[in-house]
């Protein structure tokens, strides 16, 4: 069984740009969580869908939004980049609910803004 | 919401020694605490997790206890080897819809 795939893996950004990440979760998973990572705020919740609809929300301003697809997969979106926004953006993927069993993690994608 | 405070955030042992990293929860009623390793570069990974109604599990070398009263949890490694050396994640959840809250980690390093 193919494990979560986030693509891309690496991307440079300037500030004011804006930014798509894909995640493809693990066949027959319908939740799909987001997080950030950071070295010194750890794994923040960003956002989790599931059959398309956004169930949970963290707290990030409105530039991060993301959807998912009736296939399950999911984009997020970071609009109008900040130097902040430098990050290791990770997204996992359960069968059901995301807070009541192992998470699968993707590799990430590593997001730079100069 | 959930906090989740972890403890250290660095930690080095000779290898053997045991090494325990401890977090704090502040919702009494989180009810599942998973632990992930994340070795470096590589995703995050579970390796053991607890719910409410178990005070402790083991599984080989490691261990989680669970104290509800004082709402902490702890990882406990014995017989470190230097493939231990990575940064644990320790999350916790309450019921319903509610996304898993982690700690900022804690990077054990073992010295062979």
């Amino acid at each position: 069984k193919a494990g979560v795939t986030q693509t891309p893996r690496y991307l440079i950004k300037t500030r004011g740009q804006q930014v798509t990440l894909s995640c493809s979760p693990i066949s027959g998973h319908r939740s799909v969580s987001w997080y950030q990572q950071t070295p010194g705020q750890g794994l923040q919740f960003l956002f989790e869908y599931f059959s398309e609809t956004q169930r949970n929300k963290g707290n990030f301003p409105g530039r991060f939004s993301g959807r998912q697809f009736s296939n399950s997969r999911s984009e997020m979106n970071v609009s109008t980049l900040e130097l902040g926004d430098s990050a290791l953006y990770l997204c996992a993927s359960t069968p059901t609910w995301a807070n009541t069993g192992e998470l699968f993690f993707g590799e990430g994608s590593r997001l730079t803004v100069l | 919401g959930e906090n989740v405070e972890q403890h250290p955030s660095t930690l080095s042992v000779q290898e053997g020694d045991s090494a325990v990293i401890k977090c704090t929860y502040s919702d009494s009623a989180s009810n599942y605490f998973p632990w992930y390793k994340q070795e470096l570069g590589k995703r995050p990974q579970l390796i053991i997790d607890i719910r409410s109604n178990v005070g402790e599990k083991k599984d080989q070398r490691i261990a989680v206890t669970l104290n509800k009263t004082a709402k902490h949890f702890s990882l406990h490694i014995t017989e470190t080897q230097p493939e231990d050396s990575a940064v644990y994640l320790c999350a916790a959840s309450t019921p319903g819809n509610t996304p898993l809250v982690f700690g900022k980690g804690t990077r054990l390093s073992v010295i062979a």
